[in-house]
């Protein structure tokens, strides 16, 4: 298993620009999300999915989109990059088969660090 | 707000002794709180979690305790190794909602 993957690893972006993170694993998992780690402020929660076809918001999901069409994968849009975007992002799984709090044990992936000029 | 808050930005131990690792959180609705632990350029790795209905959790060289009415957790590393020197995050969760404190970079020193 690859377990969660994030591709692109660096990624450098104009304000204004939209693009998407690309997630993926292939652990069968039905809980994914994303978080946004910024200097001094750990990880903040942008969007999770209990399953296809489900997204919901986190704590800080505004200027970005989720979908979620396959298990497998869970892409994070950036729809108009603003400085305030520049961040290092992580996407994670969970193997939990019951949506309660313990699905926030999960895997993550190595991130994907944008920069936003 | 930062509804959890890790207030020790960094602790050195030296290898052998006892690393305690403290969080506190204000959100009364989280029942489950996790450690998590981050080697540079590298995701979080899950490393032990508690439920609020118990007040201890051990795993090997890792044990959690959790004070309730003092909305108060720590991680206790024993005996303290250098390959335990990271960043470790203290995180409190309930459903649909999850929470990170900044993070306490632990160093272990041979």
């Amino acid at each position: 298993n690859a377990g969660v993957t994030q591709t692109p690893k660096f990624q450098v972006l104009k304000t204004g620009q939209s693009m998407t993170l690309q997630c993926a694993q292939d652990m069968n998992h039905e809980y994914m999300s994303w978080y946004r780690q910024d200097p001094g402020m750990g990880l903040r929660l942008i969007h999770y999915s209990v399953g296809a076809g489900i997204t919901d918001q986190g704590e800080v999901p505004n200027g970005y989109n989720v979908s979620r069409s396959t298990t497998e994968d869970f892409p994070l849009r950036l729809l108009s990059a603003a400085p305030s975007q520049t961040s290092v992002y992580f996407c994670a799984s969970s193997s939990t088969r019951t949506w309660d709090s313990s699905a926030w044990e999960q895997y993550f992936g190595p991130g994907t660090r944008l920069t936003v000029t | 707000d930062q509804q959890v808050k890790q207030n020790s930005p960094s602790l050195s131990v030296q290898e052998g002794r006892i690393s305690i690792l403290n969080c506190d959180y204000t959100n009364s609705m989280f029942d489950y709180f996790l450690w998590y632990k981050k080697y540079p350029a590298e995701g979080p790795t899950f490393l032990i979690s508690i439920s609020s209905i118990k007040d201890k959790n051990e795993d090997g060289r890792f044990t959690v305790f959790l004070n309730k009415s003092a909305k108060h957790l720590s991680l206790h590393i024993v005996p303290s190794q250098p390959g335990d020197s990271a960043v470790y995050f203290c995180a409190a969760s309930a459903v649909g909602d999850m929470r990170f404190g900044a993070g306490t970079r632990l160093t272990v020193k041979p």
